[in-house]
């Protein structure tokens, strides 16, 4: 049983369109995180937020944008994407003061198209 | 971040005790220790975390030693479902609002019957 809910598990899409994944949590943590995993490959960080802001970027191309509207969410949205970012795409989150303790979703799948 | 070396792939049998070595040469004096399980098509889960000597849990135990130089991850007497990919993770988020958790290729256990 996963507390990070990750939605939606599956999404196809074109190289023109524009979509978003969603991550929730309600455990009261302050920071969470974005990672992407190809078939076979540890985990890549992504994108890092501590208390609603944006901490750490490694260095993602812009059609990759996060957005952390408030404490329980997560959200990244794409746009104008290529086929080699079809990925498993993990969200996490951390309690402040055990960062190295993330809680994981189950991921979305991406396949683009 | 230190750079941590682990076995590719390592086989057991149900019952057995299995030990999963890590290297981490260049650790920092304010790194910390954390191991993580991931099965297919699943986010990672958070297995156990230590700095030094010997951490235990009802999971798994951490011997960690004196040169903190690499690090064992002992599963009691495994079973099938044992069967995934273990990483070791070494960075200082000790302390902190987040931690830049980067997971190296990580050790694919397979548990036989």
């Amino acid at each position: 049983d996963t507390e990070v809910t990750q939605t939606p598990k599956h999404l196809v899409m074109g190289m023109t369109n524009k979509k978003s994944l969603k991550c929730e949590q309600h455990m009261g943590h302050r920071a969470m995180y974005w990672y992407k995993q190809k078939a076979k490959k540890p985990p890549e960080l992504m994108f890092v937020y501590s208390y609603e802001k944006l901490s750490i970027n490694e260095s993602v191309p812009s059609r990759f944008s996060p957005e952390c509207p408030n404490s329980s969410l997560l959200n990244l949205h794409l746009h104008a994407l290529q086929p080699e970012d079809s990925a498993l795409y993990l969200c996490a989150s951390s309690p402040i003061g055990r960062p190295g303790e993330l809680f994981f979703g189950e991921g979305s799948r991406l396949t683009v198209l | 971040l230190a750079k941590t070396t682990q076995p590719i792939s390592m086989d057991s049998y149900e019952g057995q005790e299995v030990n999963i070595t890590c290297s981490h040469n260049n650790i920092a004096t304010n790194d910390y220790i954390t191991w993580y399980q991931q099965f297919p098509s699943q986010g990672p889960r958070f297995i156990i975390q230590g700095y030094k000597t010997k951490v235990t849990n009802e999971v798994a135990s951490l011997f960690i030693p004196a040169d903190r130089k690499s690090s064992t991850l002992s599963l009691p007497r495994v079973s099938l479902s044992d069967t995934a990919v273990y990483y070791c993770l070494v960075g200082d988020w000790g302390s902190g609002n987040t931690g830049k958790l980067i997971f190296g290729q990580g050790t694919t256990l397979q548990v036989k019957p």
